[in-house]
């Protein structure tokens, strides 16, 4: 299988503090994306990577690739209540005109 | 709002019946997805439109049928569901099947 698998499955941290969750996965990618879901509702695409990119920012997040070890991190800097949600992360496979395969995410916890 | 927008938003129905869920999109996109996601499982893709085409149906059981009628609109029509097909149902839509797709908000549904 493809899919990537996020680590930990669960996450509880304080407002303020840094979040970093990772995610492995199996085949040669074209580009790797992370999600947000808040409970019970759709996904909200939050940042896209491409294969030859090794760090990526946006806002509060940064996002790294590591090709070598097939393996990408979400950093979430000076958390809010607000980032409380699913985190997931999809793959794109690099042959083939193939949608992505999502993994079971990160479930994300930030007290107030 | 993403501009994907899904009917009914909540849905009971018993294992005779015959209901359909609509996913409209507003983005001008010509791929569009539906995903099955149940608890503690990774996002499950269903099926894949482009262009109005199918051109991946990931093993699901016949009683799921979609119709993608035109480049905007995707029906997943269901009939003698089971109980285990209780999830929520998510429609996606993207320019492009490798290009990040926005997800409309999703449709909880639930077989006695």
């Amino acid at each position: 299988s493809q899919q990537g698998e996020e680590d930990p499955q669960a996450l509880s941290i304080q407002e303020g503090e840094n979040a970093t969750m990772n995610c492995s996965y199996k085949t040669s990618i074209n580009n790797l994306q992370w999600y947000r879901q808040n409970s019970g509702r759709g996904l909200v695409h939050l940042i896209l990577i491409r294969s030859n990119e090794r760090e990526k920012h946006s806002g509060r997040l940064r996002v790294t690739l590591d090709t070598s070890k097939k393996s990408s991190s979400l950093l979430i800097t000076a958390s809010r209540a607000a980032d409380t949600a699913s985190y997931f992360c999809a793959t794109v496979r690099n042959s083939g005109n193939t949608p992505l395969v999502f993994g079971k995410g990160t479930r994300l916890s930030v007290i107030a | 709002e993403t501009g994907v927008t899904q009917t009914p938003r909540h849905l009971v129905m018993g294992m005779t019946n015959k209901k359909s869920l609509k996913c409209e999109q507003h983005l001008g996109h010509n791929a569009m997805y539906w995903y099955k996601q149940s608890a503690k499982k990774p996002l499950e893709l269903m099926f894949v439109y482009s262009l109005e085409e199918r051109v991946e149906n990931n093993s699901v059981p016949s009683r799921f049928s979609p119709e993608c009628p035109n480049s905007s609109h995707l029906f997943l029509h269901l009939h003698t569901l089971q109980p285990e097909d209780s999830a929520l149902y998510l429609c996606a839509s993207s320019q492009l099947i490798q290009g990040p797709p926005f997800f409309g908000p999703g449709t909880r549904l639930t077989v006695l």
